[in-house]
């Protein structure tokens, strides 16, 4: 009965390659989210969407495209991996977007670009 | 800009020591506060939350009020356990329209609670 889950939780990949990862969240949430943990534990928002619409986009490079099939479904692709892309990646979902809503987060995906 | 700042760490603590871990922020509008905790190897969760002045948020022993005046959320327990070593997060999300839930995070805590 996981809330929030992703896949895969381990990624490891050469430098170039393009990669997905995926997130579901079973809590009949309208809104999903992408955070980027780096090394130093610093957390950043990355995109959200809500109700399959694009909401959040902090300015991201290009290679990330994020895509929301469903409600209940928000996807990470990553084009031509960097060594800077390597982090821990979270994906969270909340009811609603708005600010006193409690944000429910996945279990992170480690990505180490090589 | 928003911002919240929290005390760095580590924080190296025996049982049942007393936990401070300060929390201020900047914000434009009138943000929710919360702190997270991820605990090693694991997700974020929900620590507790408030969402407005002199509201205190309280869980699992831990308590943090917002404080308007000052501009803080300060984190507090009265006697920790090995099992509360964890990395604890701070956070905002203003209540402005276009802030459509955007949590911005302090840098993070680690604590770590010995026997």
């Amino acid at each position: 009965d996981t809330a929030v889950s992703q896949t895969p939780k381990y990624l490891v990949t050469q430098m170039g390659n393009d990669k997905s990862i995926k997130c579901e969240q079973n809590l009949g949430h309208d809104t999903m989210y992408w955070y980027k943990q780096d090394s130093k534990k610093f957390l950043k928002i990355m995109f959200s969407y809500n109700n399959k619409e694009l909401i959040i986009n902090e300015t991201v490079p290009n290679r990330f495209s994020p895509k929301s099939p469903d409600k209940a479904h928000l996807n990470l692709h990553i084009n031509s991996l960097e060594l800077g892309d390597s982090a821990v990646y979270f994906c969270a979902s909340s009811q609603v977007p708005l600010g006193a809503d409690t944000q429910y987060f996945g279990p992170g995906t480690r990505l180490t670009v090589l | 800009g928003n911002s919240v700042t929290q005390m760095e760490g580590p924080v190296t603590l025996s049982e049942e020591a007393f936990l401070t871990i300060n929390c201020t922020y900047t914000a434009t509008g009138y943000p929710s506060l919360f702190w997270y905790v991820q605990y090693p190897g694991e997700g974020l969760q929900l620590l507790l939350k408030a969402t407005k002045a002199d509201d205190k948020g309280s869980n699992k022993g831990f308590e943090a009020t917002y404080r308007k005046e000052t501009t803080s959320f300060h984190l507090e327990k009265g006697s920790v356990q090995v099992s509360d070593s964890a990395v604890y997060f701070c956070a905002l999300s203003d209540s402005l329209a276009d802030s459509w839930g955007k949590l911005q995070f302090g840098a993070g805590t680690q604590v770590v609670v010995t026997p």
